[in-house]
């Protein structure tokens, strides 16, 4: 099946660094989402990208869709203590089945980010 | 929080004894999904679900079955639970795909899992 590289597997860096983190996959999506977890929550959608070169914000977070729709990263500028947790890439590719259609998630297998006051 | 309560929050049970999991909504999204999450593996899709009484397997769906008799609530089976079936639950639910300039799969959004814990 589809796999997903997400790097780095963890991070520790001090507060106000910027961060940067990125997902490649060995096939195409037509759908790129970064999520957040915290300890005993589930993932929160923290930006999501439709369409291959787009640059997309959310406050300090900066999330690109690569070109060759492959790839996608995610920035952090500025880090604060609350971004501590575990960072997931998606990739998701639309099938359509007997008129359905839906989008099969492929996870990364995440970053944890610490982030020293 | 986008509406989403699964229960029970913590399970412990032993092997072999029917366990059901089950996902509540409050979005009257049309899809559904069951992910577990482990370590080493990620999230993976268990089965889900596309509108009432109709379902599908995902990846991991072996041992696994899913009901879904209203919008609102997705359940999960494990008819008899194995140690391997250890692992945090998680369901999602996403709005119907977009048909108009913009086609494809909304995002899905998350409960706040179910650990399982089965000896």
């Amino acid at each position: 099946g589809q796999q997903l590289n997400q790097s780095p597997q963890s991070m520790f860096i001090q507060e106000g660094e910027d961060v940067s983190m990125n997902c490649t996959s060995s096939s195409i999506f037509n759908t790129w989402l970064w999520y957040k977890q915290d300890p005993g929550e589930g993932p929160v959608l923290l930006i999501a990208l439709y369409k291959a070169g787009e640059l997309t914000s959310n406050g300090r977070l900066t999330a690109q869709f690569g070109i060759t729709r492959k790839d996608s990263f995610l920035n952090i500028s500025a880090s604060i203590p609350s971004d501590v947790g575990i960072y997931f890439c998606a990739g998701q590719f639309s099938l359509n089945a007997g008129g359905t259609s839906y989008g099969k998630l492929t996870f990364g297998q995440g970053t944890i980010l610490t982030v020293h006051p | 929080d986008a509406g989403i309560t699964q229960s029970p929050r913590h399970k412990v049970t032993e092997t072999g004894t029917p366990v059901t999991l089950r996902c509540h909504q409050t979005e009257n999204h049309r899809y559904m999904y069951w992910y577990r999450q482990d370590p080493g593996h990620g999230l993976r899709l268990i089965h889900y679900s596309y509108g009432v009484k109709d379902t599908d397997k995902g990846e991991v769906s072996d041992g696994y079955s899913v009901s879904r008799s209203k919008t609102e609530d997705f359940l999960l089976t494990l008819e008899s639970a194995t140690s391997s079936q250890t692992s945090v639950y998680f369901c999602a639910i996403s709005e119907a795909p977009w048909t108009g300039r913009r086609r494809g799969n909304q995002p899905q959004h998350f409960g706040d899992g179910t650990r399982l814990s089965i000896l």
